[in-house]
């Protein structure tokens, strides 16, 4: 079955860039997303990209596409300690958004 | 203002009840979903439901079972059938009934077994 992958644990300083990655499996996939969860929340639509893009830049956030690797990254410039959150990435495979474990940001002051 | 709303927020339960957890939402969304959210294990899909009167099991659905039969309302209940309930639960809706994946999510129940 599909699968997505994540690493579970980032921890980087206020101001730094932070970076976290995915790994995802079907390469039909038309869109794929990034969602933030803050503690005790419900997750929200943060930014997706298109497939047939490498790149999508949202103010603070960068998305970088390597289809040939099925590798998804999303960076985040200036980290402040208000991004302290879950991301997950997310694909939709035969109709169902499909999640990845989810990395959990940790912004130290 | 539009929104999902779940509650409660928080329930314990004991073993061997059954449990309702209630999901409404005002956006007018075709496609409404139920996950369940372990530490350490993503989001998992427990039933889907894209049309009134319909719904479909997902990648877990063994001892939940759901209804709808109102477009804004789609309730979980979790039966005594479930091995391990103790989780946080996400509500979730979709504009089409088709998932697109942008997803609206409510802020959660999490339910604690006793």
């Amino acid at each position: 079955g599909e699968d997505v992958e994540q690493s579970l644990f980032l921890s980087v300083r206020e101001g730094d860039s932070s970076v976290i990655n995915c790994t995802y499996t079907d390469s039909s996939s038309t869109y794929l997303y990034w969602y933030k969860q803050e503690p005790g929340a419900g997750l929200q639509l943060l930014t997706y990209i298109f497939s047939n893009m490498d790149m999508k830049q949202d103010q603070r956030l960068t998305v970088l596409l390597n289809k040939k690797d099925k590798h998804l990254s999303l960076r985040i410039a200036d980290t402040q300690t208000g991004d302290s959150a879950i991301y997950f990435c997310a694909e939709i495979y035969t109709g169902k958004l499909i999640f990845g474990q989810g990395t959990t940001l940790q912004v130290k002051p | 203002d539009g929104g999902i709303t779940q509650s409660p927020k928080y329930l314990f339960r004991k073993e061997g009840q059954n449990v309702t957890l209630s999901c409404e939402q005002n956006l007018n969304h075709d496609a409404m979903y139920w996950y369940r959210q372990d530490p350490g294990q993503g989001l998992r899909l427990i039933y889907y439901s894209q049309i009134v009167n319909d719904f479909q099991k997902g990648d877990i659905a063994e001892g939940y079972s759901v209804s709808r039969e109102k477009k804004e309302s789609f309730p979980l209940t979790v039966t005594s059938a479930q091995k391990n309930p103790t989780a946080f639960y996400l509500c979730a809706s979709t504009k089409g009934a088709s998932n697109t994946g942008e997803l609206f999510f409510g802020e959660g129940s999490r339910l604690t077994v006793l």
